[in-house]
C-alpha cells in the first residue's frame, strides 16, 4: 500500500530539548515536504526536498533542520525547540512537485512547553 | 490580500444537498490541487487539475485558468463528505504548493 508514515504522531516535549519528526515514503517519490499548519494560517511549508542530498527552504524554515540521506526518508529536526512551535505537521511526498499528486502523512502534533 | 481565497469558509448542509465550494487564486499556476481533511487531521489529495473539469464517484472539479477560479461541488452530499475541503494551486515556475484557508463543511442527516 502506497503510504507517507510520521512518527510519532502525538509529542510534548519541553523548551531546548532536541527532537527529531520521523517521515517516511514506500513510493520512491523524489520529491517530498514539511509543512505545518496552525489555526487560521493554514499549511505552510517548511523544507523540502527535491532529490537525496537535495534540500531547501519553504516558507517559514526558521528553527527547524531536514536532511535527505535516502530516498525515502526526510527527517524533520528541532535542535532547541520553542513554544512558537507548537504545532500540526505533515510530510508529503510526490513523485515530481506541484503538478503530481501530493501524498500527506498522518501528521504529528507537536505541543512544546 | 491572501493569494488564495476560498468562499464560504464555513458551510452547513443538509444530507443530499448539492455543495459549492470556491477557490480564486491570483497567482499564475500550473495545477490546482484540492485537499480534503477529516476531523482526525489526516489529509487526502482529491483532484489535482490544470484545465476543464474531473470526477470522481459525486465529487466534480473544475477550473477556469483564463478566471483564476476554480470550484469544488459534492451532489447528494452525506454526512461523510464532512471535512475541511482545501485548494491549493501550484505556482508557476517555482511549482510549489499555495494553500487556501479552507472551507469547513459540515453535512447534517
Amino acid at each position: 500500500e502506497a503510504q507517507v508514515t510520521q512518527n510519532p504522531r502525538y509529542l510534548i516535549t519541553v523548551t531546548g530539548k532536541k527532537l527529531t519528526v520521523t517521515c517516511s515514503q514506500n513510493m520512491n517519490h523524489e520529491y517530498m515536504s514539511w509543512y505545518r499548519q496552525d489555526p487560521g494560517l493554514g499549511l505552510r511549508q517548511i523544507y523540502y526536498s527535491m532529490n537525496v542530498e537535495v534540500t531547501d527552504k519553504g516558507d517559514v524554515p526558521e528553527g527547524y533542520k531536514v536532511s535527505r540521506k535516502e530516498k525515502r526518508n526526510f527527517p524533520l529536526i528541532l535542535e532547541s525547540p520553542s513554544p512558537n512551535q507548537t504545532s500540526l505537521y505533515f510530510c508529503a511526498s510526490s513523485a515530481g512537485q506541484g503538478r503530481d499528486t501530493q501524498y500527506f502523512g498522518p501528521g504529528t502534533r507537536l505541543t512544546v512547553l | 490580500k491572501n493569494e488564495v481565497e476560498q468562499s464560504p469558509q464555513n458551510l452547513t448542509a443538509q444530507e443530499g444537498e448539492f455543495i459549492t465550494i470556491n477557490c480564486s487564486y491570483s497567482v499564475g499556476i500550473s495545477a490546482l490541487h484540492w485537499l480534503q481533511q477529516h476531523p482526525g487531521g489526516g489529509i487526502v489529495s482529491l483532484f489535482m487539475l490544470s484545465s476543464g473539469k474531473k470526477k470522481h464517484g459525486r465529487l466534480i472539479a473544475t477550473i477556469n485558468i483564463q478566471e483564476k477560479h476554480s470550484s469544488l461541488h459534492i451532489t447528494a452530499s452525506h454526512p461523510r463528505d464532512s471535512a475541511v475541503y482545501i485548494c491549493a494551486p501550484t505556482r508557476w515556475g517555482a511549482q510549489k504548493l499555495v494553500f487556501g484557508q479552507g472551507t469547513r463543511l459540515t453535512i447534517n442527516p
